[in-house]
């Protein structure tokens, strides 16, 4: 069973600022399965990345993944005010499984 | 476009059944999989299954094996999930959510959560 680790859990920035969210996986995550989701108080989460690294359908450019194997980034460029919100990892390769999740607050 | 349509809020006391439905349009139903997961009060997501809406297939968490059993119905083009032997520590909202392909896969649409509570 692959393990993912997020961190850190609560970053504080302010608008416009760059976030940098890692999420960490016990094994070699299989072929890329990484995907990214972000939630909202109330929401059902949404899907931002997946494959590591291709961007959802409709999901502004300023969101960006990388990373291979065990370890993963998810990149908001410039932080806008509706980008505050609590962010999953999950891998779907064998036994999907999600992250904790890091949360970004206004600073 | 897209929509899963989800039962409404269910109230069961310990040891009772649940079983929550979830309503597909907008696509084929056959060609994608439905996965389903649980977020606890305060908590985060939690993936407890997936089931093929092609041919049935399902791949079930092992801490809930034995407990749910998911399932299809083609000609309605809905989904079920039906969790037993319920405990207060199933309280949660469950959602169910495409897989992006007819495999266990990223959920790219979600719906919008049913809230399970189980107290006596």
């Amino acid at each position: 069973e692959i393990v993912l680790t997020q961190s850190p859990g609560t970053l504080s920035l302010s608008p416009g600022e760059r976030a940098t969210l890692s999420c960490r996986a016990s094994q070699s995550v299989s072929s890329s399965y990484l995907a990214w989701y972000q939630q909202k108080p109330g929401q059902a989460p949404r899907l931002l990345i997946y494959g590591a690294s291709s961007r959802a359908t409709g999901i502004p450019d300023r969101f960006s993944g990388s990373g291979s194997g065990t370890d993963f980034t998810l990149t908001i460029s410039r932080l806008e005010p509706e980008d505050f919100a609590v962010y999953y990892c999950q891998q779907y390769g064998s036994s999907p499984a999600f992250g904790p999740g890091t949360k970004v607050d206004i600073k | 476009q897209v929509q899963l349509v989800q039962s409404g809020a269910e109230v069961k006391k310990p040891g009772a059944s649940v079983k929550v439905s979830c309503k597909a349009s907008g696509y084929t139903f056959t060609s994608y999989g439905i996965s389903w997961v649980r977020q606890a009060p305060g908590q985060g997501l939690e993936w407890m299954g997936w089931i093929s809406a092609y041919n049935g297939n399902t791949n079930y968490a092992q801490k809930l094996q034995g407990r749910v059993t998911m399932t299809t119905d083609t000609s309605t083009s809905t989904a079920y999930m039906e969790l037993r032997s319920l405990r207060s520590d199933d309280t949660a909202v469950y959602y169910c959510a495409r897989d992006s392909s007819i495999a266990v896969a990223d959920l790219d649409y979600w719906g919008q959560g049913t809230l399970v509570t189980v107290s006596s």
